[in-house]
This record gives C-alpha cells, structure tokens and sequence, in this order.
C-alpha cells in the first residue's frame, strides 16, 4: 500500500497569501497516478489537479500543481476566500487506491 | 450535464443491511470505472474500493473486502455499495465517483482522477 502523507496538517493563511501544500508518498508514484482535490464541508470533493500538473476543467490557473516520484506539492498562488478548505492528494496505481490525510487550509 | 446522483440518507440499526446507489447520466456509464469513497471525521476520505459496470470487474480496498459488496447494473446507469450487517462503525458519508482517464495527443496516458462526484449518502448506524 502507498501511504500518502501530507503537510501541514493545517495551514492559517490570509487571503491573497500564497499557499504551498505537500504530499509525499511512502513509494514512488508515477505522475500520472496523483491528483489533488478540495473539499468544502456539506459539498462533494472537486478535482483539482490531474497528473500531477495539470489543472481540471474550470479550475483557476492560481491552483498549480508539481513534483514526481515521492514528492508532490499544490500552490496556490494568491488565496481567495472560497479558496479555505481541506485538501486531498490522493494516487490511482492499481491494485490499491490511497488519499493523504489531508491539509486544513483556515483564515489566519 | 455530466452526474452522478447518489440515494438519500439513511438511519439504520446495527445489524441490518442497506444498498445505497449511485445513478449515473449525461455520458457512457459503461466506459468510467465508478469507484466507492467513505468519508469519516477521524480518518478523512478512504477509498473502499472500483468497479468497470461494463462488465462489473471489481478491486476492493483489503480493508473493506468481504464488508461491503459494490455491484453495478448497466441497463439502469447505476452502481450500488451494500452491507449485509452494519456496524455503528459504518456511519460515515459514502460517495460515488466516477474515474477519468486523459490521454496526450499520442496516446499514453496523462492522468487518471476522480472527476465527477456524487453529492454523498449520509449512513447513520445507531441503536
């Protein structure tokens, strides 16, 4: 099994700040495997990132997403308010899903 | 509109069985794997486990193997996760998914992610 761990566990931010969120993974991960997802209470998780790198439809491009093999990061570059949220990494090799625990993103 | 749209909440005894569903519409429900993802205050979002409706080809999470059952019917764009005895345990938000695989222009592969989501089923196991 892959363990995704993530850091900060939570992360208090101002609006406009930049935010950099990681996930590391317990063995290497292709890319392609990894993707990123925000998660709002009393709503459905939403992709964010796909790949790794790529954004998902209608996502703003100050969501950006990087790394590979073991270590992965989401930025975002500016927060917006409905940007404060928790945050999933969460990888697709076969035979056995994982997500990350998860990094809390509040208003400082 | 590309959906999946998940049954109501349910409240249930420990020990009796329930079969939650998950409809899914506006796409070709046998081309996405749908997979089956618990969300609990103490552990986050796990995933329980995938499955092709085409053929109703499953992969398990060990963790959930042999306590929940995930099964699809195609004919009815619809997949299904069951217990046969719940536990207070159970009680969690449970959502479907439907996964996306994109390709380069080449053909390989570019990612493979969750990009269509069920509004989630609240189970609440209590005696």
């Amino acid at each position: 099994e892959i363990v995704l761990t993530q850091s900060p566990g939570t992360l208090s931010l101002s609006p406009g700040e930049r935010a950099t969120l990681s996930c590391r993974a317990s063995q290497s991960v292709t890319s392609k495997y990894l993707a990123w997802y925000q998660h709002k209470p009393g709503q459905a998780p939403r992709l964010l990132m796909y790949g790794a790198s790529y954004r998902a439809t209608g996502i703003p491009d100050r969501f950006s997403g990087s790394g590979s093999e073991t270590d992965f990061a989401l930025t975002i570059s500016r927060l917006e308010p409905e940007d404060f949220a928790v945050y999933y990494c969460q990888q697709s090799r076969r035979p056995m899903y994982t997500f990350g625990q998860g990094t809390k993103l509040e208003i400082k | 509109e590309v959906q999946l749209v998940q049954s109501g909440a349910e409240v249930k005894k420990p020990g009796e069985s329930l079969k939650i569903s998950c409809k899914g519409s506006g796409y070709t429900f046998t081309n996405y794997w749908i997979g089956w993802v618990r969300q609990t205050p103490g552990k986050g979002l796990e995933w329980m486990g995938i499955i092709y409706p085409d053929d109703s080809h499953t992969t398990y999470n060990p963790s959930f193997q042999g306590q929940v059952t995930i099964s699809a019917d195609k004919y009815i764009t619809t997949a299904y996760l069951q217990w046969s005895s719940l536990k207070a345990s159970d009680t969690a938000i449970y959502y479907c998914a439907r996964q996306d695989t994109s390709y380069y222009a080449s053909g390989s592969q570019k990612g493979v992610a969750f990009d269509i989501w069920g509004q989630g089923t609240m189970v609440t196991v209590s005696s």
